[in-house]
C-alpha cells in the first residue's frame, strides 16, 4: 500500500515569506500528485496538481517542484499570506490507480 | 454548480441509534467517495461508488452502510456506531473514479460525535 510521508508537520512562517512543505512517496505505477488545502470546518479543496512530465508547475504564488528520482515533491508558497494558514495535504497514486494516498498533513500558520 | 452538499453538518447520536448522512452533487460526476477525518490527520478513504456501483470498500466495519441511489446521490446508514466512530465524515466527487487525473471535490462534512 502506498504511504505518503509529509514534513513538517506544523509550519509558522512571517507574512511575505515562503512557505515550503515537503512530501516523499514509496512507489506508484502512475505520475498525479496533487496538493490538497483545508481551512477548519470544510472539506479539502484541490490547490494545484502536477504530472511529472515537467519537473516544477506554478500556478499564482503556488509552485510544486518534482524530483522523480529521489521520490519527492514539495509545495513553494511564495509571499505567504494570512489566507493561506490552512492545513495541506499532499497526495500519490496507488498502484492500481483507483485512489489516492494522502500525506499526514501541514498545519500552516502565517503571522503577520 | 461545483458544489457538494452534505447534510446534517453536525451529528450527535447515541450507540443505539440509526441515522443516515447525506450527499449530493449536480456536477455530473460519475464517481462518489465517502472519507473518514479524525482531527489532525489526513482523510481516510471508506468507499468508493462508480457509475452507482460500490468499487471499493476499505474494510469498513458493517455498522457503515453506504447507498447509491441515483448518480446524484450518496448516503453513509450508521447503525450502532461505537465512540470511536466519532470523526469528520467527507464526501467527495470526481468526474470518473481514477487516482491520476481526477480532481475531488469535497463537501464540508458532517462533524458526527457518537456517545
Amino acid at each position: 500500500q502506498q504511504q505518503v510521508k509529509q514534513s513538517p508537520q506544523s509550519l509558522i512562517v512571517q507574512k511575505g515569506g515562503i512557505s515550503i512543505i515537503n512530501c516523499a512517496y514509496e512507489n506508484t505505477a502512475f505520475d498525479y500528485f496533487p496538493w490538497y488545502q483545508q481551512f477548519p470546518g470544510k472539506g479539502p479543496a484541490l490547490l494545484i496538481a502536477i504530472r511529472p512530465d515537467v519537473s516544477e508547475k506554478k500556478e499564482g504564488r503556488f509552485t510544486i517542484s518534482f524530483n522523480k528520482s529521489a521520490k519527492q515533491f514539495s509545495l513553494h508558497i511564495m509571499d505567504s499570506q494570512p489566507g493561506d494558514s490552512a492545513t495541506y495535504f499532499c497526495a500519490a497514486p496507488g498502484f492500481g490507480n483507483e485512489k489516492l494516498t494522502f500525506g499526514t498533513g501541514t498545519r500552516l500558520t502565517i503571522i503577520p | 454548480d461545483t458544489e457538494v452538499t452534505q447534510t446534517p453538518k453536525h451529528l450527535v447520536m447515541g450507540m443505539t441509534n440509526k441515522k443516515s448522512l447525506k450527499c449530493e452533487q449536480h456536477m455530473g460526476h460519475r464517481a462518489m467517495y465517502w472519507y473518514k477525518q479524525k482531527a489532525k490527520k489526513p482523510p481516510e478513504l471508506m468507499f468508493v461508488y462508480s457509475y452507482e456501483k460500490l468499487s471499493i470498500n476499505e474494510s469498513v466495519p458493517s455498522r457503515f452502510s453506504p447507498e447509491c441511489p441515483n448518480s446524484s446521490l450518496l448516503n453513509l446508514h450508521l447503525h450502532a456506531l461505537q465512540p470511536e466512530d466519532s470523526a469528520l465524515y467527507l464526501c467527495a466527487s470526481s468526474l470518473v473514479q481514477g487516482a491520476t487525473n481526477e480532481k475531488l471535490f469535497f463537501g464540508s462534512g458532517t462533524q458526527l460525535s457518537v456517545l
